[in-house]
């Protein structure tokens, strides 16, 4: 069965702290994604992945940085964080093979507030 | 800019009844179709992915896709009240790119 885990699902945190948001997947997928998701914004995304230490920036990159550096890990990282950054935050993944039609599955989320 | 438009409603519909969410899409070379179902305070769960013209069918869940029209809906027959919650489309789009594009959701109640 495809899982997605997320290392917590409520954090709470402080203007100014390094936060790391950890994700990983047991499918071998090779694509991984972070979200974002806020009321009445929907989802938005912040970074990807497509391989081992690939990364691209999505819409809302400002303010996040990530990390991969084994295929089924990919971290979020909030280098400063600010009190604009208490969000949901939802990591998925999806194949990236060829010929496959790239459904992506989601983690439970991390609901975080920073104070 | 690629768009997936979703009406926010509230949809209401009466327990045992058909509800009928629907879905439009900008990129007229879209290739891949999805409706992910969340609840509140939860993530969103994939229940149905459609790519070819036409209806696809699983169990109570039947998707369906007009590439011509450009739309795609999603239609649960014999509502239930545990169907509550918010659904998404999304839609990857032309170019060879495997990034949806997420509507923002309808928000459907049944209701008992």
């Amino acid at each position: 069965d495809v899982k997605v885990t997320q290392s917590s699902r409520y954090l709470v945190k402080r203007t100014g702290e390094k936060v790391f948001l950890e994700c990983v997947q047991d499918m071998d997928h090779e694509n991984m994604f972070w979200y974002r998701q806020d009321p009445g914004l929907g989802l938005r995304l912040i970074y990807f992945s497509y391989d081992v230490k690939m990364k691209e920036k999505g819409d809302i990159p400002e303010g996040y940085s990530v990390s991969r550096e084994k295929k089924e890990r990919f971290s979020l990282i909030l280098e400063s964080a600010s009190t604009n950054q208490t969000s949901m935050y939802l990591c998925a993944s999806s194949s990236g093979r060829r010929g496959n039609y790239n459904e992506q599955f989601f983690g439970p989320g991390t609901r975080l507030t920073v104070l | 800019q690629k768009e997936v438009e979703q009406n926010s409603g509230p949809l209401s519909v009466p327990e045992g009844a058909i509800a009928s969410l629907n879905c439009t899409y900008s990129d007229r070379g879209s290739q891949s179709f999805f409706w992910y179902r969340q609840y509140s305070g939860k993530s969103p769960e994939l229940i149905m992915s459609i790519y070819s013209n036409g209806d696809k069918e699983d169990g109570r869940f039947t998707a369906q896709l007009n590439k011509a029209s450009q739309y795609v809906s999603l239609l649960i027959r014999d509502s239930q009240p545990s169907d509550s919650a918010t659904y998404l489309c999304a839609v990857i789009g032309s170019g060879g790119s495997y990034i949806p594009t997420f509507g923002r959701g309808t928000s459907l109640i049944v209701h008992p």
